[in-house]
């Protein structure tokens, strides 16, 4: 099945610097690539995501990158402000070819944005 | 939030004893998920639907059990809750197949 490595566990930065999060998949044959925030006793929630026709998104002060051809994707943050501070997982979605198909998560991401 | 709601949002049980937790949502969804979330693993994933009465394992399951007679409830059932299934759960609808997945509030649990 698919496996998800994401990277780093733990990300501290000073307001108004980048963040960037790097995630790794297995499988040639996911084809969806979104990143959750999750902020502290809440819901994962849809910030961005990308198709594997695509090899870039923006939106704002987010984008993501993906590389099919070295099964990466990563997530760019820009001028990060303190209410970036949340938990953030990419995940890859994967059909297998049926009408159904399942999200492999990363293990997540503390980002820390200090004032 | 895509009106996707759980109950209960916390709950507190006995080793042993059987546990449900449901999952409404009012959008209509085709697919719907179970995830636990722990610390240190992410999200991972139980069982999935993608129609009412098709269900299918996650990398997770054992231990748990789901039935999805209607297109808005899903049922996660554990058949004789243990310690191990301490943990955060969180149901998700998504509408057709490479789409968004909207989560619900979460159910904490705990087995003592």
């Amino acid at each position: 099945g698919e496996n998800v490595e994401q990277h780093p566990s733990t990300l501290s930065v000073q307001e108004g610097d980048s963040a960037v999060i790097k995630c790794t998949y297995s499988d040639s044959a996911s084809n969806y690539f979104p990143w959750y925030k999750q902020e502290l006793g809440k819901r994962p929630q849809l910030i961005i995501d990308i198709r594997s026709n695509v090899g870039e998104k923006k939106d704002q002060r987010i984008a993501v990158t993906l590389n099919k051809t070295a099964k990466h994707f990563s997530l760019h943050i820009t001028e990060t402000q303190p209410e970036d501070s949340a938990v953030y997982f990419c995940a890859a979605f994967n059909a297998g070819g049926t009408s159904y198909g399942k999200l492999t998560f990363g293990q997540g991401t503390i980002l820390t944005v200090h004032p | 939030d895509a009106g996707i709601t759980q109950s209960p949002r916390h709950k507190v049980t006995e080793t042993g004893t059987p546990v449900t937790l449901r999952c409404h949502q009012t959008e209509n969804h085709r697919y719907m998920y179970w995830y636990r979330q722990d610390p240190g693993h992410g999200l991972r994933l139980i069982h999935y639907s993608y129609g009412v009465k098709d269900t299918d394992k996650g990398e997770v399951s054992d231990g748990y059990s789901v039935s999805r007679s209607k297109t808005e409830d899903f049922l996660l059932t554990l058949e004789s809750a243990t310690s191990s299934q301490t943990s955060v759960y969180f149901c998700a609808s998504q509408p057709w197949l490479v789409s968004e997945q909207y989560f619900g509030p979460g159910t904490r649990l705990t087995v003592t």
